[in-house]
């Protein structure tokens, strides 16, 4: 059965202290794997896709990584604007079903 | 380019009720997919509709049911309403590329 973890729950940094969110994945031939943001009470924010082992792909302080059993999520020098919840999800199944992790709550603190 | 639109914002029901929620696909895109997303939790994918037929279902029980008109917009209708339905619904369109772009969200409490 496919599957998403993600690490660690919450995550509380100070402003400029750079950090990693972790996406373990299981699932029968990846064919996508998607970072989201969500703010509270709001929708999710399409932030990356990634595809092959070694993909890499930057946003201002983003980066996301993949291997062939986990993404990274690197956030250089944060901000408090920074602070939201990260989702990762996998595509499944015959059609665009994605499969989410419960997410990262992140904070950034001045 | 008008993204993803869903209403209303929130809605409170009581056990037993029927509600129906909208979803607005962004421009260009012909499928859309439907998500509940209970509090702390990741999003669980409901079901999803391309060209206004069924695509794919997840572990809903029938009482959720959608549809999907001709300008690719959508409703998703819940029947018998339980305590446990409270959750945000979200709407995701997407083309012929993987991305889903999500639409805010309904946030709906059952009583």
């Amino acid at each position: 059965e496919d599957q998403v973890t993600q690490s660690p729950e919450a995550l509380r940094l100070q402003e400029g202290e750079s950090s990693s969110l972790n996406c373990s994945y299981t699932v029968s031939g990846l064919r996508g794997l998607f970072w989201y943001r969500q703010d509270p009470g709001k929708g999710p924010e399409f932030l990356f896709t990634l595809y092959s082992a070694g993909e890499e792909k930057e946003k201002e302080r983003l980066k996301a990584t993949l291997t062939k059993k986990e993404s990274f999520l690197h956030i250089t020098a944060p901000k408090p604007e920074d602070s939201a919840t990260y989702l990762c999800a996998v595509l499944s199944g015959g059609y665009n079903k994605l499969i989410f992790g419960a997410g990262t709550r992140l904070a950034v603190h001045p | 380019e008008t993204g993803v639109t869903q209403s209303p914002t929130h809605l409170i029901k009581t056990r037993g009720q029927q509600v129906t929620l909208r979803c607005s696909s962004q421009s260009g895109h012909n499928t859309v997919s439907w998500y509940q997303q209970a509090l702390g939790q990741g999003p669980q994918f409901i079901f999803q509709y391309y060209r206004e037929e069924e695509n794919g279902r997840g572990n809903f029980p029938p009482r959720f049911s959608g549809l999907q008109f001709p300008n690719y917009s959508s409703e998703l209708n819940v029947n018998a309403l339980e305590l446990d339905d409270s959750a945000l619904y979200l709407c995701a369109s997407s083309s012929n590329s993987d991305t889903q772009y999500f639409g805010p969200g309904t946030r709906l409490t059952v009583l």
